[in-house]
Parts: C-alpha cells; sequence; structure tokens
C-alpha cells in the first residue's frame, strides 16, 4: 500500500492554464505538506495543513491555493500557471508534531510551457 | 528564521564511514534537528532526528554539538543505496501548533565502489 500517493505524476499545459494536484495519504495523520523542488534541487515547503487548518504559508503567490477536503486529502491549485511554476512538486505528511517523521509521496512533475 | 549550511558535495568509499557535517548557528531552543535523503527521481524519506543529544537508528547515527550550533550525520558504512542528496532541516513548533520548517541546500553524496 502507498502511504503518500499524487496523481498526476507528469503535468505538462500551457501557460495561462489553471491545474491541480491531488495528494492522497493513508496514514492516519493530522498533517499535511506541500513542498516545491526547483531546477536546482532546492526543497522549500510551500503549507502544511493541520485538521483541516492552515498553519504555515509561505511567502508563495496566491495562484496557489490548498484545498483539503478531508484529513487525508490536500490538493493543491495553481491558477494562471506561469514558465516559474515549472518543477517538481512534493505532498507529505506527518502526526503533526516537529519531532514527527513526515513521509513523502513520489513528486508530480510539472512542467510550464 | 533559523538556516542551516551544507556543503554541495562530498565522496566516500564504498564500505566506508561518511561524515556529513551540517551549520545551524542560529537555532533556537525549540528546534528539533532532522536528516532526510533524496535519492534520484524520488521524494525525500526520514533518516534521524534529534534535539540535544546524540541518537541512533538502523540507517545512521546523529552527533549534536554540545551548543547545539552544528550536527554531523553519520553512515558507519556507506553502500552505493547510499548516494543521495542529503537535507538537514530545522523544525519547531510553538504551542499553538504552527510549524517552522527550514531545509538546507543539501549534500550530494557520491559513493565509490
Amino acid at each position: 500500500d502507498t502511504a503518500v500517493s499524487q496523481t498526476p505524476k507528469y503535468l505538462v499545459t500551457q501557460m495561462g492554464n489553471d491545474k491541480s494536484i491531488k495528494c492522497e495519504q493513508n496514514l492516519g495523520h493530522d498533517t499535511m505538506y506541500w513542498y516545491k523542488q526547483d531546477s536546482k534541487k532546492f526543497l522549500k515547503i510551500m503549507f502544511s495543513y493541520n485538521n483541516k487548518e492552515l498553519i504555515i504559508n509561505e511567502t508563495v503567490p496566491n495562484r496557489f491555493s490548498p484545498k483539503s477536503p478531508d484529513k487525508a486529502h490536500l490538493n493543491l491549485h495553481i491558477n494562471s500557471l506561469e514558465l516559474g511554476d515549472s518543477a517538481v512538486y512534493f505532498c507529505a505528511s506527518s502526526i503533526g508534531l516537529a519531532t514527527d517523521t513526515q513521509y513523502f509521496g513520489p513528486g508530480t512533475r510539472l512542467t510550464v510551457l | 528564521d533559523a538556516k542551516t549550511t551544507q556543503p554541495n558535495s562530498m565522496e566516500s568509499n564504498e564500505e566506508e564511514p561518511v561524515h556529513l557535517p551540517c551549520n545551524h548557528s542560529t537555532i533556537s531552543g525549540t528546534d528539533y534537528i532532522h536528516w532526510y535523503r533524496q535519492l534520484p527521481s524520488q521524494g525525500p524519506e526520514y533518516v534521524i532526528h534529534g534535539l540535544t543529544s546524540n541518537v541512533n537508528n538502523r540507517m545512521a547515527s546523529l552527533a549534536i554539538a554540545e551548543d547545539r550550533k552544528s550536527s554531523t550525520l553519520i553512515l558507519h558504512r556507506a553502500t552505493l543505496r547510499d548516494a543521495a542528496v542529503y537535507y538537514c532541516i530545522l523544525r519547531s513548533q510553538n504551542s499553538g501548533g504552527y510549524q517552522k520548517v527550514t531545509f538546507g541546500i543539501g549534500t550530494k553524496l557520491q559513493v565509490i565502489p
């Protein structure tokens, strides 16, 4: 069983489009995250959700919006896609505390043309 | 926010110990030190974490300086499967549940057969 899954694995789209990436975890964790890894492999946290409440909102454009329909899902919506949004996006989850292990998904490679 | 600094890359011979350093001179008292690694084309995976005392698990050991301004991840016998990017991460949480996550740039470890 896959602990943290993401769909799609690859996403190619045109500038200006709106797209979503889905994430699901079957670990029963309370906190989920979205990370962005750019071409230089720098990994940066974007958001985290705990019990459907946004905890971290790093300085990302408001074109990015996390949506959590329930505790097991945290989807990432991106509006008006730009070339600079091309990256690999990782979803992760943890029980919730700073001591807790984060379990990462396999990543979604987004390419904006 | 407290930052971490790591060497960009390191090399090790197979079956020899590897010491991966991380500096975090502005670490706060509530920051936990976490290490993750990322194998090519995969999401990051947890390696080890600690607060003040040295820690051991089946994957590695974590040595934390007495002043907590630096730490070292120790792989006791490097294998080819250990070739990855290793991230030193600070995580903290205040009483309100807020999580702060700061990533280093990561050290790319090359293991030479």
